[in-house]
C-alpha cells in the first residue's frame, strides 16, 4: 500500500541555521508529493506541493524536489526563523491497491522548534 | 472568509455515549474529509465524500458515520464512544481531483473517559 515515512524529531535549531527533514515514500502509480505544516493550535496548512518526478516544490523560503529515482521529498529552508517552529507532514496522494479515488496519506509529522 | 469550520473543539465524553462532530464549510468544495490525528501516527482518513449523497471510508472507519445531505456539511459522528476514539479530529475540504491540496479546519480534541 501507499506509505510515507519521515525523520523522526523533534528537531531543535537555532535561527538562521539550515534545515533538513527527511522524507521518503512508497506508492502504487504516479503520486503526487506534498508538504504541510501546522502552527500550535491550528489545522494543517498545504506548505508546497510537486506533481512528477523532478519538479521542486517552493514556498516562504521552504523547497522540495521530487525524487523518484530514490523515492524522497526531502523539505529544505536555508535559514530557518523562529517563526518557522511547527510540526511538518509530508504527504502523498495516490490511488489506493484496488485502485480506489487518489486520497491523502501523511507521514507521522516532525516537530520544528527554533530557538532565537 | 470562514473556510472550514468544525464545532466544537473541546468535547469530554463517558464511554458509550454519542455525539456528533459538525464541519461545515463554505467554499463550495465537492469533496470533504475527516482525519484523526494521534501521537506519531500522523493523520489518518476515517471518512471522505465526494459530493452530496455520496460517502465511502478510508482506513479507520471503525465506530464513526458520516452522511452529506448537503454540499457544505459533513458531520461525524460516533455511535457508542470509546477510550481508543480519544484523539484531535480534523475535517478538511477541496475541488474534486485536487484531493492532495487540502483546506483543513482547526480541529477538535475529543476525550473519551
Amino acid at each position: 500500500g501507499n506509505s510515507v515515512t519521515q525523520m523522526e524529531g523533534p528537531v531543535t535549531l537555532s535561527e538562521e541555521a539550515f534545515l533538513t527533514i527527511n522524507c521518503t515514500y512508497t506508492a502504487t502509480g504516479y503520486p503526487s508529493l506534498f508538504w504541510y505544516v501546522q502552527y500550535p493550535g491550528e489545522g494543517l496548512q498545504l506548505l508546497l506541493k510537486a506533481t512528477k518526478a523532478d519538479d521542486k516544490g517552493s514556498n516562504k523560503g521552504f523547497e522540495a524536489t521530487y525524487r523518484k529515482e530514490t523515492t524522497s521529498f526531502h523539505l529544505e529552508k536555508g535559514s530557518v526563523q523562529v517563526s518557522d517552529s511547527a510540526v511538518y507532514f509530508c504527504a502523498l496522494s495516490a490511488r489506493g491497491a484496488s485502485g480506489s479515488a487518489r486520497q491523502l496519506t501523511f507521514g507521522s509529522g516532525t516537530q520544528l522548534t527554533v530557538l532565537p | 472568509n470562514a473556510g472550514v469550520t468544525q464545532t466544537p473543539k473541546f468535547q469530554v465524553l463517558k464511554t458509550g455515549q454519542s455525539m456528533t462532530l459538525q464541519c461545515a464549510q463554505d467554499m463550495n468544495h465537492e469533496y470533504m474529509s475527516w482525519y484523526r490525528q494521534d501521537p506519531g501516527m500522523g493523520l489518518r482518513l476515517i471518512h471522505y465524500s465526494v459530493g452530496a449523497g455520496i460517502t465511502d471510508q478510508g482506513e479507520v472507519p471503525n465506530g464513526y458515520n458520516v452522511s452529506r445531505s448537503t454540499t457544505e456539511d459533513f458531520p461525524l459522528r460516533l455511535l457508542s464512544a470509546a477510550p481508543s476514539q480519544t484523539s484531535v479530529y480534523f475535517c478538511a475540504s477541496t475541488r474534486a481531483g485536487h484531493t492532495g491540496e487540502l483546506f483543513f479546519g482547526e480541529g477538535s480534541r475529543l476525550t473519551v473517559l
